[in-house]
């Protein structure tokens, strides 16, 4: 069965740290996986997918992603937070029969100054 | 750009009212799809509908029920509301290819009274 598990349900960084929130998935599939970002009061946005294509992948923003199969680990970067980064932040994959994402608990991005 | 709009942002209602969320996407998505989301339980998918007039039982349909009469046009309805029906409703809507990029709505936050 496909699941999605967030690492973490509140980081916290100072501005100008890297940033890392961490994805592990289980897929009895090939794996799409994706990050979004919500920002408070309003719906998901997409950070980026990975589709089977390159393994490291780049969003929007400058947050990128790396799929390792053999750690079934989709972690989540950023070489320097920024405040407007704060929000929530969650990874998901694809279910097996394709019609849906099944999504993690979500990680709270906290940026400090 | 995909647009995904809900009929309202905030709502409030008593137990026990009929209530209807009303999602509209101008991007000729064949698939369509509710979730529900609690703080620490992440997104959870409530129905989804891959046509008209077609739909799926997600994880949590107890409680709902839904309507896709138009392509661009997916309602959710709380047959008689309950408190623990208070939660952020997201809709979000996706091409019937094998993309599985999901685009969201902005959220309606429903109070149950």
């Amino acid at each position: 069965a496909q699941s999605v598990t967030q690492l973490g349900s509140h980081v916290s960084v100072s501005e100008g740290a890297l940033v890392l929130l961490r994805c592990n998935y289980s897929s009895s599939v090939p794996p799409y996986l994706f990050w979004y970002v919500q920002y408070p009061n309003q719906g998901l946005q997409l950070l980026l997918k990975y589709t089977s294509a390159a393994t490291l992948v780049k969003g929007i923003n400058g947050f990128e992603a790396e799929f390792k199969k053999s750690e079934t680990s989709f972690h989540l970067t950023k070489p320097s937070a920024h405040m407007s980064d704060a929000a929530e932040y969650f990874c998901a994959v694809r279910n097996q029969a394709g019609t849906a994402l099944i999504f993690g608990k979500g990680t709270t991005l906290s940026v400090s100054s | 750009d995909v647009k995904v709009t809900q009929s309202s942002r905030y709502l409030v209602k008593r137990t026990g009212e009929k209530v209807f969320l009303e999602c509209v996407q101008d991007m000729d998505h064949e698939n369509m799809f509710w979730y529900r989301q609690d703080p620490g339980l992440g997104l959870r998918l409530i129905y989804f509908s891959y046509d008209v007039k077609m739909k799926e039982k997600g994880d949590i349909p107890e409680g709902y029920s839904v309507s896709r009469e138009k392509k661009e046009r997916f309602s959710l309805i709380l047959e008689s509301a309950s408190t623990n029906q208070t939660s952020m409703y997201l809709c979000a809507s996706r091409t019937g290819t094998r993309n599985y990029e999901q685009y969201f709505g902005p959220g309606t936050r429903l109070t149950v009274t």
